[in-house]
């Protein structure tokens, strides 16, 4: 049974740099039938894709972030990693690892196992 | 403002059935294949439907997806009280090249 279980810090300071990881159980992210990202939910409301990574050294990109944004696995610890720099409130939210499922041209694209999710809350 | 629109709420009543659509684009859902998710509060999402009308493995058959152009719906049959969640559909974007989510239904069964 695959398993996703973030970590990170609860609280970060506006303009600082946001780091989580995603512990991977039960399935090697060195797979390459699947992709490992990222996706928020800001209080009260909906999901927002972040980004993902798959096996053979593809990323992508939500656009709206790609500025900011960093993703990457560590596939000795098979581990997956986050990092968001410039923080702003904005970027309070439940962050979730999420293992993806897609073609390659994308006709499919699903995400059928996420982690509980992490809370960020950026503040001073 | 969300790239796919769903209405904010729906509801109905123990028994009854239920449909909750979601409408896109030539670029989303008009050329991808549509996911649906479940998700209670204070939880994470829950596949429920992925390429349109696929179940996944232990999700009861009373849910089912379909597609017609560029719009999409989720029909759930003999409603449960334990059907009250969050409804979010996604699919592939080809011009944001990424995937993207509906603005949620919450569904109240009453």
């Amino acid at each position: 049974q695959v398993q996703l279980q973030e970590s990170g810090p609860r609280l970060v300071k506006p303009s600082e740099t946001l780091s989580l990881t995603c512990s991977v159980s039960g399935n090697s992210i060195s797979s390459s039938s699947y992709y490992w990202g990222w996706v928020r939910q800001p209080p009260g409301k909906g999901l927002e894709w972040i980004a993902s990574f798959y096996s053979v050294g593809s990323t992508l990109f939500n656009d709206s972030l790609k500025s900011r944004v960093s993703i990457s696995g560590d596939t000795a610890k098979n581990q997956v990693s986050l990092t968001l720099r410039s923080v702003t409130a904005a970027d309070t939210a439940v962050y979730f690892c999420a293992r993806g499922r897609g073609n390659w041209n994308y006709e499919y694209f699903y995400i059928d196992v996420w982690g509980q999710g992490t809370t960020v809350t950026v503040s001073s | 403002q969300s790239v796919l629109t769903q209405p904010p709420s729906a509801s109905g009543t123990p028994g009854q059935s239920v449909t909750i659509s979601c409408s896109g684009g030539s670029s989303n859902i008009g050329s991808n294949t549509v996911n649906w998710y479940q998700q209670f509060p204070g939880t994470a999402p829950k596949l429920l439907i992925y390429r349109n009308n696929q179940l996944p493995s232990g999700v009861p058959d009373r849910f089912s997806g379909s597609k017609s152009g560029t719009s999409a719906s989720l029909a759930i049959t003999g409603l449960q009280t334990e059907d009250e969640a969050d409804y979010y559909c996604s699919t592939w974007d080809e011009t944001l090249r990424g995937p993207v989510f509906g603005g949620g239904t919450k569904l109240a069964v009453l």
